[in-house]
């Protein structure tokens, strides 16, 4: 069964850009779950999706939007790009049904903006 | 946003010894997951716990339910080199929400 992939690895932007990353969940998941992680930081939650629907959201501003393909697939998009927004952003999915509330990461999209 | 107190931030210890982290909280959760994260990697689970007070074993590795259901430690014994990365608790509550600790960085020294 293949793991959570996301695309691509790693990126380079420039500031003031705009980058979408794409993540394909384990088949049969329908949760998807977005994070940054920045050096030394947790894992600051972004939002979740859960069959094309947008079920939680953390608190980052209207230039991170998200949403997920009928095919369980889930895109992430940063506008406007800024420095700060270097970062390694993960995602995650989950079946959500019975004990399915584990989640499985992705290795991750390692952005740089410059 | 929201994050459990995990402790201690980090640890620098010799190889052999054993390990003891945990999370806490102020909410009840259902269920308490232990992730481990390489450098530049995604985090792996570890063990899943999904009822108040249970002990489950990965090995080296121990976890436990707190009987309070607000909290949960993890245990690696004689550590080893490659058990070097960061710890993170998460926990998941009525509302299927999962929330993360803030992590235990690891250090192991020959």
């Amino acid at each position: 069964k293949a793991g959570v992939t996301q695309t691509p690895r790693y990126l380079i932007k420039t500031r003031g850009q705009q980058v979408t990353l794409s993540c394909s969940p384990i088949s049969g998941h329908r949760s998807v779950s977005w994070y940054q992680q920045t050096p030394g930081q947790g894992l600051q939650f972004l939002f979740e999706y859960f069959s094309e629907t947008q079920r939680n959201k953390g608190n980052f501003p209207g230039r991170f939007s998200g949403r997920q393909f009928s095919n369980s697939r889930s895109e992430m998009n940063v506008s406007t790009l800024e420095l700060g927004d270097s970062a390694l952003y993960l995602c995650a999915s989950r079946y959500l049904a019975g004990r399915g509330t584990e989640a499985f990461f992705g290795q991750g999209t390692r952005l740089t903006v410059v | 946003g929201q994050q459990l107190n995990q402790s201690p931030q980090s640890m620098f210890i010799q190889e052999g010894e054993d390990v003891s982290m945990n999370c806490t909280s102020s909410s009840i959760f259902n269920t308490w997951l232990w992730y481990k994260q390489d450098p530049g990697e995604g985090p792996v689970l570890l063990i899943a716990l999904y009822k108040a007070g249970e002990l489950t074993s990965n090995g080296r590795l121990t976890a436990q339910f707190g009987i309070t259901r607000k909290d949960s430690f993890l245990n690696i014994s004689a550590s080893i080199p490659s058990d070097v990365g960061i710890y993170f608790c998460a926990g998941q509550s009525n509302t299927d929400k999962l929330i993360f600790g803030t992590g235990t960085r690891l250090q192991v020294f020959p």
